[in-house]
């Protein structure tokens, strides 16, 4: 079945670092891909899509492009800010028209000033 | 514009009893998910609403139910709860139609089964 791979947390960075967090899928045809955060007690905000393949995603800052070839979307940032620090969720949507989303297991990312 | 919202905000039950929870979608979604995140992984898929019609379940036991109302809302019931039933329990929606791939999530209910 179609899954999602997200690097080992937690991520520990000093502000002004770079960021990359590594996610990798496995789905049948050709799937849209997210990056969700979520910051301490609360809910699950879109951060960037993807919905085929070599688009980029970007917002805030970060960026994620779609690459089919190595069935990746891994989510960067140039420079982290404390401000960052949530945890952060890839997440694929296989059937377009019904739209489940199947997620990683998140990466914790924390960012020390 | 509110954006979606759930309650209650937590939930404290006992094993074997019974729980509704709510969710009002955004204001012009007409398609309702229900996720589970127990803490520390990602959201699972529940089930998905559209049409006040189950339209896709996910990896679920049957005391996982739900309904959606005429105007869009939904509840997610769960019976007989178990101690592995505790998590926050996340609702999402989105407007239907093609290329409609973006979900907006609420803050989610906690439910703790003691």
């Amino acid at each position: 079945g179609d899954s999602v791979t997200q690097m080992e947390g937690p991520v520990t960075l000093s502000e002004e670092a770079f960021l990359t967090i590594n996610c990798t899928y496995t789905a049948t045809g050709y799937p849209s891909l997210f990056w969700y955060v979520q910051y301490p007690g609360e809910g699950l905000q879109l951060l960037l899509k993807a919905t085929k393949a070599d688009d980029k995603g970007s917002n805030k800052g970060f960026e994620a492009t779609y690459r089919k070839e190595t069935t990746s979307f891994h989510l960067e940032k140039g420079s982290v800010q404390v401000s960052d620090s949530a945890v952060y969720f890839c997440a694929l949507s296989a059937d377009q028209g019904a739209q489940k989303l199947v997620f990683g297991q998140g990466t914790r990312l924390t960012i020390n000033p | 514009d509110a954006g979606v919202t759930q309650s209650p905000t937590h939930l404290i039950k006992t094993r074997g009893q019974q729980v509704t929870l709510r969710c009002s979608p955004k204001s012009g979604h007409d398609t309702v998910s229900w996720y589970q995140q127990a803490l520390g992984q990602g959201p699972q898929f529940i089930f998905q609403y559209y049409e006040e019609e189950e339209r896709q379940r996910g990896n679920f036991p049957d005391r996982f139910s739900g309904h959606q109302f005429p105007n869009y809302s939904s509840e997610l019931n769960v019976n007989a709860l178990l101690l592995g039933d505790s998590a926050l329990y996340l609702c999402a929606s989105s407007p239907s139609g093609k290329g409609s791939y973006e979900q907006y999530f609420g803050p989610g209910t906690r439910l703790t089964v003691t």
